[in-house]
């Protein structure tokens, strides 16, 4: 079964930083482009980045120069480190996978999600 | 970047009912148009990739059409299980972008 699960959500103060974890399970996780969105709290999706195989990353223009997005091939994760988070941040985040090996946009699956609350 | 709207925005409809979303793309993004299904406190869910690609899973009653900067999702006849949120989303280029969502309610 192919499956995401998330981990490293919570309550962090504006400005702080946080890193998420989704480890995959059930297919082989370097040929699979793999995407971070996140949903504000009674809000749409938004796209905010995703990593290629081995290199090429994409990012959102809200998120740029503040998230990085990584992986470890080897341990079959992805990573989003989060830094000079703001209120406008919090949101549940979700690690999504490209339905077909590459890069096609089609999500499928998604990660359970994670809640990050920015506040003090 | 390509903007995403989708009509309407709320849907009311009762079980057996024919339902039609609407989607468009500020610019062309050929086939490359993916609709997805969520659920209040669940993942977002693929119903239907490349346009009118039925994903794995996803029952015959759902189906998806269109190309360019036009598209629409169909639910051929509406069962409980289905009143959710409905999203579009652009694949043709980055940044990647959805449709604002359209809620499918009871009547």
């Amino acid at each position: 079964e192919v499956q995401l699960v998330q981990s490293g959500g919570g309550l962090v103060n504006p400005g702080g930083s946080l890193r998420l974890s989704c480890t995959a399970s059930g297919f082989t996780f370097p040929t699979h482009t793999m995407t971070w969105a996140r949903q504000a709290p009674g809000r749409g999706l938004e796209w905010i980045s995703s990593i290629g195989g081995f290199t090429s990353v994409y990012y959102a223009e809200s998120v740029k120069g503040r998230f990085t997005t990584s992986r470890d091939n080897a341990k079959n994760s992805v990573y989003l480190q989060m830094n000079s988070l703001r209120a406008d941040d919090t949101a549940i985040y979700y690690c999504a996978r490209d339905l077909t090996p590459g890069t096609t946009g089609w999500f499928d699956p998604w990660g359970q999600g994670v809640l990050v609350t920015v506040s003090s | 970047d390509i903007q995403m709207t989708q009509s309407p925005s709320f849907v009311s409809a009762s079980v057996g009912d024919r339902v039609t979303i609407s989607c468009r793309a500020s610019k062309g993004v050929s086939k490359r148009l993916a609709w997805y299904q969520q659920k209040p406190g669940n993942a977002p869910n693929l119903l239907i990739y490349a346009a009118s690609s039925l994903q794995s899973g996803v029952p015959s009653r759902f189906s998806g059409s269109g190309s360019g900067t036009q598209f629409t999702l169909t639910i051929s006849s509406l069962q409980a299980e289905d009143f959710a949120t409905y999203y579009c989303q652009q694949t043709d280029i980055f940044p990647r972008t959805f449709g604002q969502g359209t809620k499918v309610e009871i009547k």
